[in-house]
């Protein structure tokens, strides 16, 4: 079975520091890893996915994550922050034909 | 526009009543995903289909819950007899088998409001 454990469920910041956020997962054969990002009252949006391609995988709005397969993690950073990345961040796992399978999230707040 | 749109966007009920949500998929997508979410947890798996075939259920989908997606487009998710459990936001998303890397397109999703 797959899982993915997210380290953190708040994790705040001040505008311009480096964001991090942490996502763990099992899975027994090669995953595909996935962020999304929720806004208050919205549905979720893709910022980045690892497809077995490059390991350094770049997103939307100036996000990227690492696979490392030897710490089977995808963490999810940002240089800078903006205000306007206040938001919950989902890792999410599936392979093959199974149905994705999310993380509990962490919420990310933005400080001036 | 044509992303995933999922309707109605709200829904109070009583405890007992019937509630039905819609999910209209991206229209080239072959798959249709239901997913639940409750305050301070992530998406959770209720069923998927595969065209008009219902491929998989959760164990989270109880008796009380079908779901439906008749001529392969739109879908319904029915909980019948709502409990204040049920409470949560129903979360619909599309995808295209076979093509890329499964990921995910979501609507905006159906809040209930079980009192």
């Amino acid at each position: 079975a797959q899982s993915v454990t997210q380290l953190g469920s708040h994790v705040s910041v001040s505008e311009g520091a480096l964001v991090l956020l942490r996502c763990n997962y099992s899975s027994s054969v090669p995953p595909y890893l996935f962020w999304y990002v929720q806004y208050p009252n919205q549905g979720l949006q893709l910022l980045l996915k690892y497809t077995s391609a490059a390991t350094l995988v770049k997103g939307i709005n100036g996000f990227e994550a690492e696979f490392k397969k030897s710490e089977t993690s995808f963490h999810l950073t940002k240089p800078s922050a903006h205000m306007s990345d206040a938001a919950e961040y989902f890792c999410a796992v599936h392979s093959g034909n199974t149905p994705l399978v999310f993380g509990k999230g962490t919420r990310l707040s933005v400080i001036a | 526009d044509t992303g995933v749109s999922q309707d109605p966007r709200h829904k109070i009920t009583k405890r007992g009543q019937n509630v039905t949500f819609r999910c209209d998929p991206i229209s080239e997508h072959n798959r249709l995903y239901w997913y639940r979410q409750t305050l301070g947890q992530g998406p959770e798996f209720l069923t998927y289909f595969q065209n008009e075939a219902q491929l998989e259920k959760s164990r989270l989908l109880s008796d009380r819950f079908s779901a439906e997606r008749p001529k392969g487009s739109f879908s319904t998710l029915e909980i019948q007899r709502t409990e204040q459990g049920d409470s949560a936001m129903y979360l619909c998303a599309s995808s295209l088998a076979g093509r890329g890397t499964g990921e995910l397109f979501f609507g905006e999703g159906s809040r209930l409001t079980v009192l």
